[in-house]
């Protein structure tokens, strides 16, 4: 079956970077675009990004723009999502999800991976 | 940027009982592009309707969606109790947005 698994939680301090995996299995991974969505704590969950897994484009949200960088291994069939000089209120559940074809619905999402940003 | 404000925040029901989720929109959502999840604690969103009104395979047909332009909605037609839980809805004609979540919580 289609599923995304993605790497496990982050500790990392302010003015850092971290890099979350979503490696997919169950279908041709360069078929489908990967986007990037967190969730802080008590807040609505907020699109970051997506990416076209098969030529490699992408396009974030204005919100991240300069800070977030998404690529793909088309051999490994593994998304990354790489966020840069975190801060505080950076520390969420960052999810990736599938693209069933081109800016539609996401289905199905990865696990989430916490991302905790603390001195 | 297309807002999206559901209602009500929490919804208080029983096993059995019909619920009625709201989701509106600052502007009109193209083409009826709205999607709905369910969030249980700790579990990543499932997604249940797209398309406003289509169920996504596997979903029971309890679920169900409508409404076009600015007014959608989700309607559980009978819960099960593993039906609480939070629920969203997300627009995906402009960009990508989601609402703030609506909890169904056991009465």
């Amino acid at each position: 079956q289609v599923q995304l698994v993605q790497s496990g939680a982050e500790v990392k301090k302010p003015g850092a970077s971290v890099k979350v995996s979503c490696k997919a299995s169950g279908y041709t991974f360069i078929t489908y675009p990967i986007h990037w969505v967190r969730q802080a704590p008590g807040q609505r969950l907020e699109w970051m990004g997506w990416i076209n897994a098969g030529n490699g484009n992408t396009k974030y949200s204005q919100k991240f723009q300069g800070r977030v960088t998404i690529t793909r291994d088309t051999s490994s069939s593994t998304a990354y999502m790489e966020l840069s000089s975190l801060r505080s209120e950076d520390t969420a559940v960052y999810y990736c999800a599938r693209d069933p074809g081109i800016s539609l619905w996401f289905d199905p999402w990865g696990q989430g991976t916490l991302v905790t940003v603390s001195s | 940027e297309i807002v999206l404000t559901q209602s009500p925040a929490t919804l208080s029901l029983s096993p059995g009982e019909r619920a009625t989720l709201s989701c509106g929109a600052s502007q009109s959502v193209s083409s009826s592009y709205l999607a709905w999840y369910q969030q249980k604690p700790g579990l990543a969103p499932r997604l249940l309707i797209y398309d406003a009104s289509t169920r996504a395979p596997g979903i029971p047909d309890r679920f169900s969606g409508s409404g076009s332009g600015t007014d959608f909605t989700l309607t559980i037609s009978r819960l099960e109790p593993e039906d609480f839980a939070v629920y969203y809805c997300q627009q995906y004609g402009s960009s990508y947005s989601f609402g703030q979540g609506t909890k169904l919580e056991i009465k």
